[in-house]
Parts: structure tokens; C-alpha cells; sequence
């Protein structure tokens, strides 16, 4: 099956930092999105994004499908960005999200 | 409109015991999912459905049953529970099979195996 590996595991930064997140998937893939899970446990999608770049405020994502890899990029973090992000990935739109192990962002104030 | 909910939110069990969690969505969605996450581990799929009356195993089923008798309700079931079922169980739910529609997430069950 699909392997995804995401990086680094854990990341501690000063509010107003920036930051770049990246996900390596191991196949082709047809469907690639972005979740963050926030400190109470809550899981929200945050990019459908399977090529290409997106932007949504202070955040944006970019996927080159050729290289199996993927950016999420957070500009003037807050605290409030804290939590784990994770990268989930699939063959095709019906066929499960295979999610990678996150990466945990403590974001000081 | 509530979304995916969750029953219960926490429990704790005893090596062997049985219990049942229930996952309900309001949003007419198709495809269910049931999922595991473990410190250090993300999410892995337990079992999975495409639709009322059907079940698939997902990447860790072993321990586990699933029914999806109604649209909008998908059961996990634990006959005997281990210590390694110890976890936060998540369902989750979507609209159809195109790739770009969102996976929406219930809120979690905590689930401690004694």
C-alpha cells in the first residue's frame, strides 16, 4: 500500500514565525489532502490538493505530483495554529485516505 | 444540524468485556469509516463502509466488527476487548467518490482497556 511520511515530527515555534510542513507519498496518488487536528482533538480538513497550490489566508499548500511530495505552509503563526497536522493520501476518490503519522506544531506565544 | 456525533465520549473497559461505539451522521453521506489513532501512530482505518448494508476492512481490523444496518449510523463493535484496543476511536463520513469532497470527523471516542 501507500506509504506517507511526513516531517519534521515535531516543530516549536515563536508566534509570528513561519513555517513549511512537507509530506512524501511513496505512489501516484489522485487525492491528497491536509487535516489539522487541534489540541482538543478535533480533526478539520484543510486543503483538497492532490497538484498544484492553494491558498486559504495564512495558509497555503502546494503538491508536485511528478516528485510525490507535498508543502503546507503557515505564514504569522498563531497559538491558535497549534495542534498535529497531517498529511492523508489515496489512489482515487474511492478508495480510503491513508494518513501519515502528523506533525505535532506548538506554536509559543 | 449536528454532524458527526459520537457515542460515548469516554470509556473504560475490562480485559474481555464487550462494548459497542456508534458513529451517526445527518448529512446523507455515503461512505463511513472507522478509525484508530495511537501516540506517535496517526489515523489507521479499521473498517470502512460504501453504503447502507455494506462493510470492507480497512489497514487494522483484527478485534473488531462493523454493521451499517441504517445510512446514518455505522457500529463498531468490540467483542473482547484487549489492552491493545486501548486508543481514540474517530468515524468519519463523506458525501460521494469524488476525491474532492471533504471527510468530515466526529469528535472522538477515548476507549481505555484494563
Amino acid at each position: 500500500g501507500i506509504q506517507v511520511e511526513q516531517s519534521p515530527p515535531d516543530l516549536i515555534l515563536q508566534e509570528g514565525a513561519n513555517s513549511t510542513l512537507r509530506c512524501n507519498f511513496s505512489d501516484s496518488v489522485n487525492n491528497l489532502q491536509w487535516f489539522h487536528q487541534n489540541p482538543w482533538g478535533q480533526l478539520i480538513n484543510l486543503f483538497y490538493i492532490p497538484s498544484g497550490t492553494k491558498q486559504n489566508g495564512r495558509l497555503s499548500a502546494t503538491t508536485v505530483a511528478t516528485e510525490r511530495y507535498s508543502l503546507l505552509y503557515i505564514s504569522s503563526s498563531q497559538t491558535t495554529d497549534s495542534g498535529v497536522y497531517f498529511c492523508a493520501v489515496s489512489y482515487s476518490g474511492n478508495t480510503p485516505l491513508v494518513f501519515g503519522k502528523g506533525t505535532r506544531l506548538s506554536v509559543i506565544a | 444540524n449536528a454532524g458527526v456525533t459520537q457515542t460515548p465520549k469516554f470509556r473504560v473497559l475490562k480485559t474481555g468485556q464487550s462494548m459497542t461505539l456508534l458513529c451517526a451522521q445527518d448529512m446523507n453521506h455515503e461512505y463511513m469509516y472507522w478509525y484508530r489513532q495511537d501516540p506517535g501512530m496517526g489515523l489507521r482505518l479499521i473498517h470502512y463502509s460504501v453504503g447502507e448494508g455494506t462493510t470492507a476492512k480497512g489497514e487494522v481490523p483484527d478485534g473488531y466488527n462493523v454493521s451499517r444496518l441504517k445510512k446514518q449510523n455505522f457500529l463498531l463493535g468490540l467483542e473482547s476487548a484487549a489492552p491493545s484496543q486501548t486508543s481514540v476511536y474517530f468515524c468519519a463520513s463523506r458525501t460521494s467518490v469524488k476525491a474532492a469532497d471533504t471527510q468530515y470527523f466526529g469528535p472522538g471516542t477515548r476507549l481505555t482497556v484494563l
